[in-house]
């Protein structure tokens, strides 16, 4: 089975640190996306990638930025963190460019900010 | 573009009652559907999911759900209700692009004894 692994389950941070989520797939692949995941709201897709090196914005990329160096590996980053980024992080990939598929999910990290 | 609408953000059936979850989308292509369910503090795992085919898809844990096209639903059932199945329900739509799938607000199950 597919493996998705993010880093850290619980993070704490202070505002205006600078932030670094980590994922990693061992399945080879091309897709990988980050959503933000909210009561009421559901997930909100922030940024994903096809490819090594290649980034496209989601709904809400505001605040953050990727990172994607290797093809495993999809990293994002709170710039300055602010009390709003305190969520719940999923990351995801699929392995291809066809959405019948169905993501795999990370278990996520829930990152508080104060 | 897609979007999706769960009905009711909290569900409460007893042990061994029928398990309803509303979804309705919205597609401008032929969709693909999905059911995830979300345990405390893990992770989206896939539940089912319609591509093309037989309307009525079966998951795992005995879910099960109809795709229907007139009704633009997405609803999802099982029979007989478990303690185990206490948990968030998401549904989502996606075209064939990875980028477009979207989710709905979830559905928090709750079974009573």
């Amino acid at each position: 089975d597919v493996k998705v692994t993010q880093s850290s389950r619980y993070l704490v941070k202070r505002t205006g640190e600078k932030v670094f989520l980590e994922c990693v797939q061992d399945m080879d692949h091309e897709n990988m996306f980050w959503y933000r995941q909210d009561p009421g709201l559901g997930l909100r897709l922030i940024y994903f990638s096809y490819d090594v090196k290649m980034k496209e914005k989601g709904d809400i990329p505001e605040g953050y930025s990727v990172s994607r160096e290797k093809k495993e590996r999809f990293s994002l980053i709170l710039e300055s963190a602010s009390t709003n980024q305190t969520s719940m992080y999923l990351c995801a990939s699929l392995p291809n460019r066809a959405g019948s598929y169905g993501y795999t999910f990370g278990s996520g990290t829930r990152l508080t900010v104060v | 573009a897609q979007s999706v609408t769960q009905l009711g953000s909290h569900v409460s059936v007893s042990e061994g009652a029928l398990v309803l979850l509303r979804c309705n989308y919205s597609s401008s292509v032929p969709p693909y559907l999905f059911w995830y369910v979300q345990y405390p503090n893990q992770g989206l795992q896939l539940l089912l999911k319609y591509t093309t085919g037989a309307t009525l898809v079966k998951g795992i844990n005995g879910f099960e759900a109809e795709f229907k096209k007139s009704e633009t639903s997405f609803h999802l059932t099982k029979p007989s209700a478990h303690m185990s199945d206490a948990a968030e329900y998401f549904c989502a739509v996606s075209g064939y692009n990875n980028n477009d799938m979207r989710f709905g607000a979830g559905t928090r199950l709750t079974v009573k004894p």
